[in-house]
């Protein structure tokens, strides 16, 4: 199984400042045969269900504020907020899904506060 | 609105079954694959398995074969997750989630608590 590895494990950023999460994966998740890379991040609050916010590393699922966007290749991925407002605190998650190998595998997540 | 509404929590002792049930409403019902997770206290997302309401296929994680069995009702737009044999470490909250098999997962169930406990 690919094994998705988050840094750091938890994150601390002032109000209207950025925030970086990272995600390593162990295999590229960038599929050859579509050139795209097969990674998603999540964001979850307490109690509630995981929220997709970015799929294929870098596009932004509809309603989610711009202010979330995606970026890496192959292996390494981040997740950035460029200010960071309130409603944000929350667990973020990466996941790797299926392309030429089965299996769907998340990081550990990253807890971020203000 | 697309919407997947999940059955309640269960409490089930060590060896027995629990079967969750999973219901979609506001899209056609065999148009997308369902997969289910699972997270325990305190801890990241696993994937179980999906099914493919369509045609009833399926496809587990090797860590679940042989103790779960995912199926569906086309005519309700449900599709369940049965686990038996369990243990105590499958104490978590399960979830079901809409998504392509190579994509990811856009609408989630609300969760299902099942505690397992002698």
């Amino acid at each position: 199984d690919i094994v998705m590895t988050q840094s750091p494990d938890s994150l601390a950023v002032s109000l209207g400042e950025r925030a970086t999460i990272n995600c390593k994966s162990s295999q590229s998740v960038l599929c050859s045969s579509n050139n795209k890379n097969y990674l998603a991040w999540y964001q979850q609050k307490p109690g509630q269900p995981p929220k997709l916010l970015i799929y294929w590393a870098s596009i932004r699922e509809s309603g989610v504020p711009d202010r979330f966007s995606g970026s890496g290749s192959g292996t390494d991925f981040t997740l950035t907020i460029s200010s960071l407002q309130a409603e944000d605190v929350a667990l973020y998650y990466c996941q790797q899904y299926y392309c030429a190998r089965p299996g769907y595998t998340f990081g550990q997540g990253t807890k971020l506060e203000i | 609105q697309v919407q997947l509404v999940q059955s309640g929590a269960e409490v089930k002792k060590p060896g027995a079954s629990v079967k969750i049930s999973c219901k979609a409403s506001g899209y056609t019902f065999t148009t997308y694959y369902l997969h289910w997770m699972r997270q325990a206290p305190g801890q990241s997302l696993e994937w179980v398995g999906w099914i493919n309401p369509a045609n009833g296929g399926t496809k587990y994680s090797q860590k679940f074969q042989g103790r779960v069995t995912t199926t569906r009702d086309t005519s309700a737009s449900t599709a369940y997750m049965e686990l038996t044999s369990l243990r105590s470490e499958d104490t978590a909250v399960y979830y079901c989630a809409r998504g392509p098999v190579t994509g990811a997962f856009d609408i989630w169930g609300q969760g299902t608590m099942v505690t397992v406990s002698s």
